[in-house]
C-alpha cells in the first residue's frame, strides 16, 4: 500500500480563496515533500519539510508537519488560475531511498 | 527538467512484446527512479537505483525489470508487456533523501 494519502482527491475554489491540502503518512520519516504536478506533464518539486520542523513557508505555499499524528497540510494561498494541477505529498520510507507517493490532490482554481 | 530525458515519449506495442523505456539524466545523480501513474492510484513506484549496477524493487515490481550500467541510463524493461502495464511511465533521479527531478514521461499502451 502506498505510504501517503492525500486528501481531498479534488477542490475546486475560486481565485484569490486558500487552497488546503492534508497528506497523511505511514512510516517514520526523514522529511516531507510537496510535487506538483500540471496535466500531463512531469512532477516538480515544490517545498521539503524535515521531521524537526513544524512549519515552513516558500512564497504562497505554507507547510506545516505534525509527526506525532504522520500529517502534513499544504495550504495554497490567495489561489490563481494558473495553480490548476494535481498536488502530491511524498516520503522516504523508513530511512530507505524509497521514495513513494500520494494518491495526489487535484486542485482546480476557477478564474 | 534537470537534464533528464526519457525515451521514446509515447509507444504503442503489443500484448507479448518485450518493451525497454530508457532515462538518461546528465546530472550525475546518484539515485535513479521509476514510477507509474495511473488515474486514482497516483504515482507506484516500480524500481529504484542507489548506483551503478544497484537497484532494489518497490511497489509495484512484477513484471518489471531494471539495469544501470552506467551513471546517466536506468533502464526499466517489460518483459512481456500486458494490458494492465498501460500507463504512463516517469523517470525521476536524485541525490538522495531531498527533492526528486522528473522526466517527461513516456505514454505506453498495450494493445
Amino acid at each position: 500500500s502506498q505510504q501517503g494519502e492525500e486528501d481531498p482527491q479534488a477542490l475546486s475554489i475560486q481565485e484569490g480563496e486558500n487552497a488546503t491540502m492534508n497528506c497523511s503518512y505511514k512510516t517514520s520519516i526523514n522529511n516531507l515533500q510537496w510535487y506538483r504536478q500540471n496535466s500531463g506533464r512531469g512532477l516538480v518539486h515544490l517545498i521539503l519539510i524535515r521531521s524537526n520542523e513544524r512549519e515552513k513557508h516558500s512564497g504562497r505555499l505554507r507547510v506545516t508537519l505534525d509527526t506525532s499524528k504522520k500529517s502534513s497540510s499544504l495550504l495554497i494561498t490567495a489561489s490563481r488560475a494558473a495553480d490548476t494541477a494535481s498536488y502530491f505529498c511524498a516520503t522516504y520510507i523508513g530511512g530507505s531511498e524509497k521514495l513513494v507517493f500520494g494518491k495526489g490532490t487535484k486542485l482546480t482554481v476557477n478564474p | 527538467d534537470a537534464g533528464i530525458t526519457q525515451s521514446p515519449r509515447h509507444k504503442v506495442t503489443e500484448t507479448g512484446t518485450p518493451v525497454t523505456l530508457r532515462c538518461h539524466q546528465t546530472e550525475n545523480h546518484r539515485y535513479m527512479y521509476w514510477y507509474r501513474q495511473d488515474p486514482g492510484h497516483g504515482l507506484r513506484l516500480i524500481h529504484y537505483s542507489y548506483g551503478v549496477k544497484d537497484t532494489d524493487k518497490g511497489e509495484v515490481s512484477d513484471g518489471y525489470s531494471v539495469s544501470r550500467s552506467k551513471t546517466e541510463d536506468f533502464l526499466l524493461t517489460l518483459e512481456s508487456a500486458t494490458s494492465s502495464q498501460t500507463s504512463v511511465y516517469f523517470c525521476a533521479t536524485g541525490l538522495g533523501n531531498t527533492e526528486a527531478f522528473f522526466g517527461q514521461g513516456t505514454r505506453l499502451t498495450v494493445v
